[in-house]
């Protein structure tokens, strides 16, 4: 079946402008998770959802970081007031509870964030 | 929190050979999972192997196998035979027990490069 997707697959976006990023997981998945890819860094877990509830938002960089999930299937993560540190790759990855309980996470492509 | 150290940034392997990369974790748990998954220039992270922390037995999959040493808290992943197409980045995850903020996130390392020649 499909994968997890998400769009766009790169931006470019000015130095204060607001981006949205967009994830579709896989279908009846309901746990859902971002996390940041910054150069030389590892990833970093940004927020989980379990169906359209996130119940810690403390991971989130800043406060111009905001996330939703809506219908229990497609989350956006947005950025408002963009800035060069926000550049990194987000990825976004869903599981369920898989009859072997390991829960895998099912990882979509990521999304490339330049800030100029 | 647990953290996950992988001391070495870049590998080389020649193809047909052997590489070990090495994955260190702190943790307090008993009960956790361990990953190694593999990102390609596609960015597409892509689960290798998991070993569950309560079994003994080290898992394989195909040319690749884990080095679990649980006291050690070691988990260091062998591909055999490698191949082109294994030239990526690879990384060493931890999973530990539900929480109810997180879920199951993940804690990861910052990664191997993996360069293979032919």
């Amino acid at each position: 079946g499909a994968g997890v997707s998400q769009s766009p697959s790169n931006k470019v976006t000015e130095k204060g402008k607001d981006v949205e990023l967009r994830c579709d997981p896989i279908s009846g998945h309901t746990a859902l998770y971002w996390y940041r890819q910054s150069l030389g860094q590892g990833l970093e877990f940004l927020i989980y959802f379990q169906g359209n509830s996130a119940p810690d938002k403390s991971g989130l960089p800043s406060d111009r970081f905001s996330a939703e999930r809506t219908g229990g299937s497609v989350s956006t993560l947005t950025i408002q007031r963009t800035q060069q540190e926000d550049s990194a790759v987000y990825l976004c990855a869903s599981s369920s509870r898989g009859g072997q309980g390991s829960y895998e996470q099912y990882f979509g492509p990521g999304t490339r964030l330049t800030v100029t | 929190a647990q953290t996950v150290t992988q001391s070495q940034p870049e590998m080389s392997v020649q193809e047909a050979e052997t590489v070990t990369l090495s994955c260190t974790y702190d943790t307090s748990e008993s009960d956790y999972y361990l990953f190694w998954y593999k990102q390609p220039p596609s960015r597409q992270m892509i689960l290798v192997i998991r070993q569950e922390a309560y079994k003994q037995q080290n898992a394989t999959e195909n040319r690749f196998s884990v080095n679990f040493q649980k006291a050690a808290k070691s988990f260091s992943l062998k591909i055999s035979d490698s191949q082109l197409g294994d030239a990526a980045m690879y990384f060493c995850a931890y999973r530990g027990t539900q929480n109810s903020n997180s879920g199951y996130a993940l804690n990861f390392g910052k990664g191997t490069s993996l360069l293979v020649t032919p």
